[in-house]
């Protein structure tokens, strides 16, 4: 079996700050780990992936997600908040058990403040 | 095509009635998923279809969820006896292959269902 558990529903931060959003993971296999990206009215859009290669993962627009095993966390961070990042965020995690499915967490809703 | 896609973008139903999702994958993609989000919650899987091997149906919530996919092109998706909490925006993601996590999924924008 497989899980996400992303750890804030909502997370506010004021332009030019760091972004921090937590997420940890659960799977019997080696995982495969993904954050996506949720804006209003607009389909998902996959920010990075981590697919057992290095465990320090950078995507698009600056974000990059660090994959701990010991922690069994994979918390996706940015130096610098932008006002255009303000969308939901869901941690995802797949392995062989659900066909490579991808099992979504609840989501994590980013407010940037000016 | 250019992305996958999906029809009709939105559908509203009466309790009872019978409903079909269409969804386009992309050219190529042998690995093709349905996903229901509920307001205000993440991706729920419901099934899964690789190549022509027999689908992985054990998300789908209930026998009113059936799906079908014609070889590697379109799939749809057929709520019978609608209910309301079938309410959600139903997602399709394709794929290169399920055999791997490495491929990334393509998500389609949707179509909201609502049942009234």
């Amino acid at each position: 079996a497989q899980s996400v558990t992303q750890l804030d529903s909502h997370v506010s931060v004021s332009e030019g700050t760091p972004v921090l959003l937590r997420c940890n993971y659960s799977s019997s296999y080696s995982p495969s780990l993904f954050w996506y990206v949720q804006h209003p009215n607009k389909g998902l859009q996959l920010l990075l992936k981590y697919t057992s290669a290095a465990t320090l993962v950078k995507g698009i627009n600056g974000f990059e997600a660090e994959f701990k095993k010991s922690e069994t966390s994979f918390h996706l961070t940015k130096p610098s908040a932008h006002m255009s990042d303000a969308a939901e965020y869901f941690c995802v995690v797949s392995d062989p058990s659900s066909g490579y499915a991808l099992n979504f967490g609840k989501g994590t809703s980013l407010l940037v403040t000016p | 095509g250019a992305g996958v896609s999906q029809s009709p973008s939105n559908k509203v139903t009466e309790k009872g009635k019978d409903v079909e999702l269409r969804c386009d994958p992309i050219s190529g993609h042998t690995a093709l998923y349905w996903y229901r989000q509920r307001l205000g919650q993440g991706l729920e899987f419901l099934i899964y279809f690789q190549g022509n091997s027999a689908p992985d149906k054990s998300g789908l919530p209930s026998d009113r969820f059936s799906a079908e996919r014609t070889g590697e092109s379109v799939s749809t998706l057929t709520i019978q006896r609608t209910q309301q909490e079938d309410s959600a925006v139903y997602l399709c993601a394709s794929s290169f292959s399920g055999t791997s996590g490495i491929h990334e999924q393509f998500f389609g924008p949707g179509t909201r269902l609502t049942v009234l």
